[in-house]
C-alpha cells in the first residue's frame, strides 16, 4: 500500500472549519484514500472514504486531487469533540477480501474553544 | 452487541506472567483483526483472521504472541512470558468482509491496556 505524508498537528478554533492534508504521491490506480479517527482512550473510527471523486458524509467530506496525488478532510464546523488523532491512509480494496489497514503517525487535531 | 467489545480494559501483569486478552467482534462479522498501540504511535497490525482461518499473522512480534478465533466468532489473543515491551493498548476490529461487498470499513472496540511490570 502507498504510503502517506501528514503534519504531525493542526489547530483549529471551534465552529469553524478544520482542513486536514494528506500526500500520497504514490497512490495506485486501484488504491482508495480512507480516513479514520482516534480519540483519546478509543478506538479507531471509521470517517469516509473516496476513490478519485470527492466525497461528502454526516461527519465529513473528501477532497481528493485529480491527480490523486493528495487529498483534504474537511470538517465543516468543528466541534471540541473532534479533537482527535486523524489519520490517513491508502489501500487497494480486493473483492473477496479484507486487507489491513495500515496506519502511520497521524494529525493531532486540537479543536480550541 | 452493537459493537466490538474487548476484555479486559485494563490489565497489569508482571514480568514473565501469561496473559489473554478477548475480542467479541460485532455479530456476523467474517473478518477479524488484531493491532498493537504503543504509546504515542499509530496502531501496528498484528494478525488477521476471517472466519476460524488465520490468514496473516506476519505482524505477530514473536512467538510468544498466538491469537486464536476456534468458531469464526470470539477471538484471543495470548502473551506468553510478557515482557515490558509488550506493554502497550491491543486493539481489536472486525469487518464485514464479505465477497464484493467489502467497503474496508474496520469496526475497533476501545482495547484492552497491557502494562508489564
Amino acid at each position: 500500500d502507498a504510503k502517506t505524508t501528514q503534519p504531525p498537528s493542526m489547530d483549529c478554533a471551534e465552529g469553524r472549519a478544520a482542513n486536514l492534508p494528506c500526500n500520497h504521491s504514490t497512490i495506485s490506480g486501484n488504491e482508495y484514500v480512507y480516513w479514520y479517527r482516534q480519540i483519546h482512550s478509543q478506538g479507531p473510527q471509521y470517517i469516509i472514504h473516496g476513490l478519485k471523486n470527492n466525497e461528502t458524509n454526516e461527519m465529513a467530506s473528501l477532497i481528493i486531487t485529480e491527480d490523486r496525488k493528495s487529498s483534504t478532510l474537511i470538517l465543516p464546523h468543528a466541534t471540541l469533540r473532534d479533537t482527535a488523532v486523524y489519520y490517513c491512509i491508502v489501500r487497494a480494496v480486493y473483492s473477496g477480501s479484507a486487507r489491513q489497514l495500515t496506519f502511520g503517525s497521524g494529525t493531532q487535531l486540537t479543536v480550541l474553544p | 452487541g452493537a459493537g466490538v467489545s474487548q476484555s479486559p480494559r485494563y490489565k497489569v501483569a508482571k514480568r514473565g506472567q501469561d496473559v489473554a486478552l478477548r475480542c467479541d467482534p460485532i455479530s456476523g462479522h467474517v473478518s477479524l483483526f488484531w493491532y498493537q498501540q504503543a504509546l504515542g504511535q499509530g496502531p501496528e497490525f498484528l494478525t488477521y483472521f476471517q472466519n476460524e482461518a488465520q490468514l496473516d499473522k506476519s505482524g505477530l512480534p514473536s512467538d510468544r504472541f498466538f491469537a486464536e478465533r476456534p468458531e469464526g466468532s470470539v477471538s484471543t489473543l495470548k502473551i506468553q512470558r510478557t515482557q515490558q515491551e509488550d506493554s502497550a493498548v491491543y486493539l481489536c476490529a472486525s469487518s464485514l468482509g464479505q465477497r464484493g461487498a467489502n467497503t474496508g470499513e474496520l469496526f475497533f472496540g476501545e482495547g484492552s491496556r497491557l502494562t508489564v511490570l
